[in-house]
C-alpha cells in the first residue's frame, strides 16, 4: 500500500464527459500536487496546494478544474477534454511546500479522451 | 529557474552489468530525489540526497552539491530495473521540484 492513492487507475472518456479523479495521501502532508506526463513528454506540474489552498496554476486550460476539501484530498475535475489531454495524471504530497520537503507520488491514473 | 540535466538520454544494458546515471543542475540545491518510473507509470522514491553518499542494495547515490551534480549507481542490474529514472532538485522554500527529462533504462536479458 502505498501512502498517496490515485482513482480511478484508468480512464477513458468522451469529450463531452465530466470526470474527477481523486487523490488522498495517508502521509499527514501538507502540499498536494498534480502532475500531467504525456508520451515522450517531461513530466508537467499542473497545480499545487498547500494546506488546502491553491498556490499554483502552470497555465492550465479551465478544462481542468482542482479541488482540495482537505489536506488529506485532492481532486482533478474533468470535463470537455481533447484528445491530447490524453495522458497520465500523476497525484504527489510532501510535507513541505516547494524544495525542501520529500516528494511521493501516487501510482497515477491513466487517461484516455476518445 | 533553475536547470536540470540528466544524462544520458537513454541506456540499453546487459543483465549483471553496472551503470551510473547523472544529474546535473544550474544553481545551489537544498533537496535532490531520484525516482525510478516503472513499466505502469508509477514513480518510486529511490533517494533523498541533497548531499553526501546513500546505498540501498544495488543502487547507491551520491550528491556533490558544491559542484552541482549527483549520480545514481546501479550495478548487477535486472530486467526489473528498467524503466525511467528522474532527478529533481529543490532550491527554495515556496517553489517546487524542478525535475529533469530522465534516463531511460532498458535491461535486456
Amino acid at each position: 500500500e502505498t501512502g498517496v492513492t490515485q482513482t480511478p487507475r484508468h480512464l477513458v472518456m468522451g469529450m463531452t464527459n465530466k470526470k474527477s479523479l481523486k487523490c488522498e495521501q495517508h502521509l499527514g502532508h501538507n502540499a498536494m500536487y498534480w502532475y500531467k506526463q504525456s508520451a515522450k513528454k517531461p513530466l508537467e506540474l499542473m497545480f499545487v496546494y498547500s494546506l488546502e489552498e491553491r498556490v499554483e496554476n502552470n497555465s492550465v486550460p479551465s478544462r481542468f478544474s482542482p479541488e482540495c476539501p482537505n489536506s488529506s484530498h485532492l481532486f482533478l475535475h474533468l470535463h470537455t477534454l481533447q484528445p491530447e489531454d490524453s495522458a497520465l495524471y500523476l497525484c504527489a504530497s510532501s510535507h513541505l511546500l516547494g524544495g525542501s520537503g520529500e516528494l511521493f507520488f501516487g501510482e497515477g491514473s491513466r487517461l484516455t479522451v476518445l | 529557474g533553475i536547470q536540470v540535466e540528466q544524462s544520458p538520454p537513454d541506456l540499453i544494458l546487459q543483465e549483471g552489468a553496472n551503470s551510473t546515471l547523472r544529474c546535473n543542475f544550474s544553481d545551489s540545491v537544498n533537496n535532490l530525489q531520484w525516482f525510478h518510473q516503472n513499466p505502469w507509470g508509477q514513480l518510486i522514491n529511490l533517494f533523498y540526497i541533497p548531499s553526501g553518499t546513500k546505498q540501498n542494495g544495488r543502487l547507491s547515490a551520491t550528491t556533490v552539491a558544491t559542484e552541482r551534480y549527483s549520480l545514481l549507481y546501479i550495478s548487477s542490474s535486472q530486467t526489473t530495473d528498467s524503466g525511467v529514472y528522474f532527478c529533481a532538485v529543490g532550491y527554495s522554500g515556496n517553489t517546487p521540484l524542478v525535475f529533469g527529462k530522465g534516463t531511460r533504462l532498458s535491461v535486456i536479458a
